[in-house]
């Protein structure tokens, strides 16, 4: 089946400071979206970006569906961008299954 | 507003209780899924719903648990009867597979199973 890697697996930053994460997937995809899950648990849509670039704010997100990977940016960090990031794709075939990478466990300092 | 909504968002119970968990997807929504969440294993998919047919419940114990939408404004998930190992946090995602197949989360239900 397909996979899909996140990296790094964890990241601490100095609050203002910039990031990047990465999202790879190893075979074409109909549907990719970034969620961030906040220390309360709660899943948040960030981006629904099968292809292309779309910001939001601070963050912005790029998926070459060509290469087969998509990275999230947050600038400006604030420490309520701390929680895991996950990147999660829907397979060609798939009948709308997301699957879903490790996550990016993101940890601003203030 | 729109949001999905479940309910309880905690619950604690002995080991071999009915447990039932709710569901309430985004109005117009026509795709529900249940996920569980665990730290040793993750998001797991347990079962999916269109137009509140049943897609794919693969990934559910058969045994004891049961998925089902009475209609479309209700989801439900039940345990009978609950293990420890069924301590997880359960989610409920909604998406609408006539637009943009964004799924949403509602705010989960921590069940521990004592």
């Amino acid at each position: 089946g397909i996979q899909v890697e996140q990296s790094p697996p964890d990241l601490i930053l100095q609050e203002g400071a910039n990031s990047t994460l990465r999202c790879n997937f190893s075979d074409s995809v109909n549907n990719l979206q970034w969620f961030h899950q906040n220390p309360w648990g709660q899943l948040i849509n960030l981006f629904y970006i099968p292809s292309g670039t779309k910001q939001n704010g601070r963050l912005s997100a790029t998926t070459v569906a060509t290469e087969r990977y998509s990275l999230l940016y947050i600038s400006s960090s604030q420490t309520t961008d701390s929680g895991v990031y996950f990147c999660a794709v829907e397979r060609m075939d798939s009948n709308y299954q997301l699957i879903w990478g490790a996550g990016t466990k993101l940890i601003i300092k203030p | 507003d729109a949001r999905v909504t479940q309910t309880p968002r905690h619950k604690v119970t002995e080991m071999g209780q009915e447990v039932t968990m709710r569901c309430q997807p985004i109005l117009g929504h026509n795709t529900v899924f249940w996920y569980r969440q665990t730290m040793m294993q993750g998001l797991e998919l347990l079962a999916y719903f269109r137009n509140r047919a049943p897609l794919d419940d693969s990934g559910m114990p058969k045994d004891r648990f049961s998925a089902e939408m009475p209609d479309a404004t209700l989801a439900t998930l039940k345990i009978q009867p609950s293990e420890p190992r069924d301590s997880a946090v359960y989610f409920c995602a909604s998406g609408s597979s006539g637009e943009s197949y964004e799924q949403y989360f509602g705010p989960g239900t921590r069940l521990t199973v004592t």
